[in-house]
């Protein structure tokens, strides 16, 4: 039973434009979200985060959008730039108890 | 600043030998620390998780085990590998605040033969 989905297993975009990556959730206690950015044969770097209080949270380049009756949240990388390039995860968590769930993950290549 | 440390960072293993993995932390006291998997086309596979010394939480079923030593370190273990162990082995931490955010370490990739 997969609880966090990212639908896309790829995404290709070119330099520049905005590239959109989304996850859905199935999981109502969900209250917290956040991206991770990995390249391969490293560990995953945190990006942005946000608050199920929240429907948006914006740093820089990136901003998180939360839809909570939808189950969806999207992140938008604007404008797309080469070392974007990587494999993006969504995480999500409920209350207290520290544990993230992870969907399997969208592979953005961003083309100069 | 904190840091996270992972190794042997690759190891080769042939199927029915034993395996110790090793994360340390620095920086930090008392974290709630995290081992994952992540097989080849799969996501992040959450397998244990300890939130003190000696306090071990298993996630899934399967051949490994882990222990908490110590405050800042975290074991992965088995005693005979099987060909489906392979994979990238990551280490992460949590400290408590407001956000939820785990940092993770760089990795050990492990390939059973």
């Amino acid at each position: 039973d997969q609880q966090v989905k990212q639908n896309s297993p790829s995404l290709s975009v070119q330099e520049g434009r905005i590239s959109i990556l989304n996850c859905d959730y199935t999981n109502s206690m969900f209250d917290y979200f956040l991206w991770y950015k990995k390249y391969p044969a490293e560990g995953p770097t945190f990006l942005i985060s946000i608050s199920s209080i929240k429907d948006k949270n914006e740093d820089g380049r990136f901003t998180v959008f939360l839809n909570k009756s939808a189950k969806h949240l999207s992140l938008h990388i604007v404008p797309s730039q080469p070392g974007d390039s990587a494999v993006y995860f969504c995480a999500a968590s409920a209350g207290s108890n520290y544990k993230l769930t992870f969907g399997k993950g969208t592979l953005l290549t961003v083309n100069p | 600043s904190q840091t996270i440390h992972q190794w042997p960072a690759t190891l080769v293993q042939p199927v029915g030998s034993p395996l110790s993995l090793e994360c340390t932390v620095e920086g930090t006291s008392n974290p709630n620390l995290y081992w994952y998997r992540q097989a080849a086309g799969r996501g992040l596979q959450l397998l244990f998780y300890s939130i003190g010394i000696g306090q071990i939480s298993s996630e899934v079923p399967q051949n490994l085990s882990a222990s908490r030593p110590q405050d800042r370190q975290f074991i992965l273990s088995s005693k005979k590998l099987l060909l489906s162990d392979s994979g990238f082995y990551l280490c992460a931490w949590f400290g408590r605040g407001s956000y939820n955010e785990q940092f993770f370490g760089p990795g050990t990739r492990l390939t059973v033969l």
